[in-house]
């Protein structure tokens, strides 16, 4: 049974236009989402995560949005470029704890 | 240069045979943590590790064992690999669990025939 369901696996973007990758989630008790991004041949690196408590945070480019009653959270990406182009991660865990359940990734491409 | 080395980095063996990933970090980080990547099922955590003589379990520890004795090194055995263990490996570490900047290592690529 997949915790954190992750959508779409693959995404081709315009260079310029807004990347969306979406997220759910089933347990409840889940209060931390971090996003992470891996280029190939590399680590995956954290970045960016929210709380419940907000339902939206942005960084530079990169917006979360969260919408708690329907267990889902969304990760925008405006403006997207072709150095965009990697894997995305949704993952969730618990406060307190530091078991992390990963989305199945989206492979995003940015074309020129 | 902080960092998390893994070795090998490459490694094809036979079911059976027991082996170790070794994961060193040089940060004096307190959580370290192995994860697996298979292509269609993404990244999973394996086991994770909070400080000296402090592990616990991820979504798949099975088939899998951990240790850590000292708070740099971090090794991932596998008792009797099987072929479904056959997957890509990272290492991470940072400074205070999920929250903070996780470094990872440059990954171990396993075959297990």
């Amino acid at each position: 049974q997949q915790q954190v369901k992750q959508s779409p696996q693959s995404l081709i973007v315009q260079k310029g236009g807004i990347s969306i990758i979406n997220c759910a989630y089933e347990n409840t008790a889940f209060d931390y989402f971090p996003w992470y991004q891996q280029f190939p041949g590399k680590g995956p690196a954290l970045l960016i995560a929210i709380r419940p408590d907000v339902s939206e945070k942005k960084e530079g480019r990169f917006t979360i949005s969260f919408n708690k009653s329907a267990k889902q959270f969304s990760l925008h990406i405006m403006d997207s470029q072709p150095g965009d182009s990697a894997t995305y991660y949704c993952a969730a865990s618990r406060r307190g704890y530091q078991k992390v359940t990963f989305g199945i990734g989206t492979k995003l491409q940015v074309i020129p | 240069e902080a960092q998390v080395t893994q070795n090998p980095r490459y490694l094809i063996t036979v079911t059976g045979k027991k082996l170790t990933v070794t994961c060193s970090q040089n940060m004096n980080h307190e959580y370290m943590s192995w994860y697996r990547q298979d292509p269609g099922l993404g990244l999973r955590q394996i086991y994770y590790s909070m400080n000296v003589e402090v592990t616990d379990k991820g979504d798949v520890p099975e088939g899998y064992k951990v240790s850590r004795k000292e708070k740099r090194n971090f090794p991932l055995i596998l008792e009797s690999p099987s072929p479904n263990q056959t997957s890509l490996y990272f290492c991470a570490s940072s400074i205070q669990g999920l929250e903070a900047e996780a470094f990872f290592g440059q990954g171990t690529r396993l075959t297990v025939v």
